[in-house]
This record gives C-alpha cells, sequence and structure tokens, in this order.
C-alpha cells in the first residue's frame, strides 16, 4: 500500500502560470482534502471531497480549484499562480465511518511562484 | 468557528524526560481529535486518534487524552529520546473537516 501519493514533490511557477497537483490515494477512502501549509499559519484547508462527486470549499478556496477525478484521484489546479500561493500543498484522505475516520496525509508539494 | 491552540509552541527537554503537550479547543462538538506528529521538510504522520466517545488511546510510549467537555487534549510521551524530536501537531474534526493547531516544537538533546 502506497498510502497517500502526491505529485510533484516541487514545483517552480512564474506568477500566472497555471498548473495541477495531483493526488491519489489506495485506501478506498471517501473522504479527501487538500491543504496548504504555511509559517505562522499552520495547516488551512483549501477545499475537500466528502466522496466521490462532491466537492466543497475549505477555509481558503479562492484562486484554487479541484476535480474528484474518481474514488482513488483528487487534483488541485492553480489558474493563474500569484506569488500568495507560495505554500507547501498536502493531499489527506480518510474513510467516513468510525473507527475508519483517521485522516492520512501524503509527502506534500513544495510549489515556489515567482 | 472552531480554534485549536497548543501549548507550549516550543518544549526543550533533556533524553529521558517525561512530558506533556497540550491542546485545547473551543467548540466541544467533535468526532475526533487526532495527535500528528511532522519532521522538518515532511508529511504528518498521524500518531493517535481517539473518537469522540472515548477518554484515551495509548501506542506504545504516547498516550492521548481526551476530555471533550473542557475543550481539551493533552499527549503524554514517556521516557522521550532524540527521535521524538518534531513539530506535534494536534487536529479537531467537525462535520467534515479538520481543523488544526499550530504546533508544538519538541526538541529532545542527548
Amino acid at each position: 500500500n502506497a498510502g497517500v501519493t502526491q505529485t510533484p514533490k516541487f514545483q517552480v511557477l512564474k506568477t500566472g502560470q497555471s498548473m495541477t497537483l495531483q493526488c491519489a490515494q489506495d485506501m478506498n477512502h471517501n473522504s479527501m482534502y487538500w491543504y496548504r501549509q504555511d509559517p505562522g499559519m499552520g495547516l488551512r484547508l483549501i477545499y475537500y471531497s466528502a466522496s466521490e462527486g462532491t466537492t466543497d470549499k475549505g477555509e481558503v478556496p479562492n484562486g484554487y480549484n479541484v476535480s474528484r477525478l474518481n474514488k482513488r484521484e483528487f487534483s488541485l489546479r492553480l489558474e493563474s499562480a500569484a506569488p500568495s500561493q507560495t505554500s507547501v500543498y498536502f493531499c489527506a484522505s480518510s474513510g467516513t465511518s468510525v473507527p475508519y475516520n483517521e485522516q492520512f496525509f501524503g509527502p506534500g508539494t513544495r510549489l515556489t511562484v515567482l | 468557528k472552531q480554534e485549536v491552540t497548543q501549548i507550549p509552541a516550543a518544549l526543550s527537554v533533556p533524553e529521558g524526560e517525561n512530558l506533556v503537550l497540550n491542546c485545547s479547543f473551543t467548540d466541544s462538538a467533535i468526532y475526533n481529535l487526532q495527535w500528528f506528529r511532522q519532521d522538518p521538510g515532511k508529511g504528518l504522520t498521524s500518531l493517535l486518534l481517539i473518537q469522540s466517545s472515548q477518554r484515551e488511546q495509548t501506542s506504545g510510549r504516547l498516550n492521548a487524552s481526551l476530555d471533550k467537555s473542557s475543550g481539551r487534549s493533552t499527549l503524554y510521551i514517556a521516557a522521550s529520546q532524540p527521535g521524538d524530536s518534531a513539530t506535534y501537531l494536534c487536529a479537531v474534526k467537525g462535520y467534515s473537516t479538520l481543523t488544526f493547531g499550530k504546533g508544538t516544537m519538541l526538541l529532545v538533546s542527548p
């Protein structure tokens, strides 16, 4: 089991460029999440998908879009990158019901926007 | 809006000490609470999950407690080791999502 995988691991963009961050899980989890982590701000939720076919905004959704491609995959897209989006992005997944609602994280994508 | 606070923000102890990390949250209507470990430049590793109906969970040298009514959790680390050095994050789950504290950075010196 690979758990939660993310690609790429590192990325440098110029302001205005677009990119998609990929996430996949092999734990048959219903729910998937995208977070960003910034110094002094902690981890903040961008978007989540409670189940296949649904997506909802989190705390900081502006400037991002998501796609729940299937049960395994959840992608995050930056349409026009801004320096304020320089951050570390984490994908996570979890089951829905007790006791399977523990959240597992991927290794992260370190994004720099120049 | 749920707010999670972790005290202290940083902690430095000599090897072998027992220590306690604290987490408090403002809304007691939670489904569960998770403690994570994060090493520098790495992702989050789940350490312990306490369901809302539980009072504590144990894994090896780690013990986490939950007092929902007072909005508090503690992570107890017994006989600390240099390999325990990392940032420890507490997160509470509401209806759909986790809310994180900003973490406690722990340094255990040999």
